[in-house]
C-alpha cells in the first residue's frame, strides 16, 4: 500500500542532544510537510517543500532545521532539543490539494 | 481572515447514539475543507473532504459531512457510533492564499460512554 512512513515512532533524547526524525513516502507527492503536535492541540507547521523548493514558516525556531535529500525521504534535525520541543512530529505528503499523514514520531526530552 | 473554528473542546455521546461534530469556517472564497480524525497516539486520518459539487460528502467510516455556504458551516455527523470512534477531530481549510496550507481548527475530543 502507498504510505508515508515515520521512523522512529517514539524518540527519547537527553535536552541539547541533537535528533534526527525521518519520513518517507511511497506515493510520490511532490509536497511534504513537517509539523509538530502538543497534546491536545492542533498540528503546526514547521516546514514544507514543493519537490526541494524549501518553505520555512516564519514561527519556526532555529533550532529546527529540514532536508530532503529526494522524492521520498525527509528529515527533520533539531539541534539542541529542549524540554518545550517534547511533541508528536507529524510528516505529510500533498500534491497540493489533500494531505497524507504518517503515523508520527513522539519525542520525550530528558 | 481565514479561520476554522471547532466550538466544541469535548463530546459525550453514548454508543449507538448519533453524532455531530460542528465546524465553522471563514474564507472569503469556495473553501476546500476536511475532516481528520487522530486515535490516541497516531497520526492523522483523513475521513471526507468537500472541493465542491454536492453538498453532503460521504467518507470512511460511516461518516458524512454537510456543507452549507450560507452558515459556513461543515458539521461532520454519524447515524450511530461505535466505540471505536474515541478520538480527536480535527476540521480543516485549505488556503490558497497561504501556499495550500491546511487552517486547522482546535479539534473536537469524542468520548463515547458505554
Amino acid at each position: 500500500d502507498a504510505m508515508v512512513i515515520q521512523n522512529p515512532r517514539y524518540q527519547v533524547t537527553q535536552f541539547g542532544k541533537p535528533v534526527t526524525l525521518s519520513c518517507s513516502q511511497t506515493l510520490n507527492h511532490n509536497v511534504m510537510y513537517w509539523y509538530q503536535q502538543k497534546s491536545s492541540q492542533a498540528p503546526k507547521l514547521l516546514f514544507h517543500y514543493y519537490d526541494k523548493d524549501f518553505n520555512n514558516e516564519a514561527d519556526t525556531p532555529d533550532n529546527f532545521q529540514s532536508r530532503r535529500p529526494n522524492t521520498s525521504f525527509c528529515f527533520l534535525d533539531i539541534r539542541s532539543p529542549g524540554l518545550g520541543d517534547a511533541a508528536m512530529y507529524l510528516c505529510a505528503t500533498s500534491t497540493r490539494l489533500v494531505q497524507f499523514f504518517g503515523p508520527g514520531t513522539r519525542l520525550t526530552v530528558l | 481572515a481565514q479561520s476554522v473554528t471547532q466550538p466544541d473542546i469535548h463530546i459525550t455521546v453514548s454508543e449507538g447514539a448519533s453524532l455531530e461534530l460542528r465546524c465553522n469556517y471563514s474564507y472569503g472564497a469556495t473553501p476546500y475543507l476536511f475532516w481528520y480524525v487522530q486515535s490516541p497516539g497516531q497520526g492523522l486520518q483523513l475521513l471526507l473532504k468537500y472541493f465542491s459539487g454536492d453538498t453532503l460528502v460521504q467518507g470512511i467510516k460511516g461518516f458524512e459531512a454537510e456543507f452549507k455556504r450560507s452558515q459556513s458551516s461543515f458539521n461532520l455527523r454519524k447515524p450511530s457510533v461505535h466505540w471505536s470512534d474515541a478520538a480527536e477531530y480535527f476540521c480543516a481549510l485549505l488556503s490558497m492564499d497561504s501556499n495550500y496550507q491546511l487552517i486547522w481548527g482546535a479539534g473536537t475530543k469524542l468520548i463515547i460512554k458505554p
